[in-house]
């Protein structure tokens, strides 16, 4: 069964810094795998996601991610944090379950700016 | 185009009470899903549906049921509510694909004393 965890609970940056949000995977064949933001009281939406066409994805907002199959990992980065990224993030798996995609998320990343 | 909306909002519920949640969409999605979130826990999924008619359970589908009578539709029903239902539900839809990105609705905030 496919798996994600992300590692750090709670993040904190001091705005203008990198963002390094980190995930690592377990899947027994080569994964999809994404990364979602949910801000205050608002639903998740997609930030990025990869589908296998290149190792290196950029999403929006300046964030992109590398899949680094070596490690089994897929860490978010930004160069320069910016005040309105605070927020919650989420990586997850895509799964088949009885013909559906199944989404396995981690526990999330807790994401605050420091100005 | 509204993408996926879910009523209502917030609601407070006592022990027992019966409740349902409503989502709809109006991309034409076939897949439609349940999620509940609860702190530190990420997303967990309650139900989903391949399509007008058809329900699934997910990972953690006990107290709940649900319906797909149209196709932009996807109810969660709570039929005796207990304090561990107490969450955020999000509603997603997808188009079929592993690949596909699953759409989120603002979620509904239920609170059961």
């Amino acid at each position: 069964a496919q798996s994600v965890t992300q590692l750090g609970s709670h993040v904190s940056v001091s705005e203008g810094a990198l963002v390094l949000l980190r995930c690592n995977y377990s899947s027994s064949v080569p994964p999809y795998l994404f990364w979602y933001v949910q801000y205050p009281n608002q639903g998740l939406q997609l930030l990025l996601k990869y589908t296998s066409a290149a190792t290196l994805v950029k999403g929006i907002n300046g964030f992109e991610a590398e899949f680094k199959k070596s490690e089994t990992s897929f860490h978010l980065t930004k160069p320069s944090a910016h005040m309105s990224d605070a927020a919650e993030y989420f990586c997850a798996v895509s799964d088949r379950i009885q013909g559906a995609q199944k989404l396995v998320f981690g526990q999330g990343t807790r994401l605050t700016i420091n100005p | 185009n509204a993408g996926v909306t879910q009523t209502p909002k917030f609601r407070v519920l006592k022990t027992g009470q019966s409740m349902t949640l409503l989502c709809a969409q109006d991309m034409n999605h076939e897949y439609m899903y349940w999620y509940r979130q609860d702190p530190g826990m990420g997303l967990r999924l309650i139900h989903y549906s391949v399509g007008e008619g058809t329900t699934a359970k997910g990972e953690v589908p006990d107290g709940y049921n649900v319906s797909r009578l149209k196709k932009q539709n996807f109810l969660l029903g709570l039929e005796s509510a207990a304090p561990s239902q107490t969450s955020v539900y999000f509603c997603a839809s997808t188009l079929d694909g592993i690949q596909e990105t699953q759409y989120f609705g603002p979620g509904t905030r239920l609170l059961v004393l």
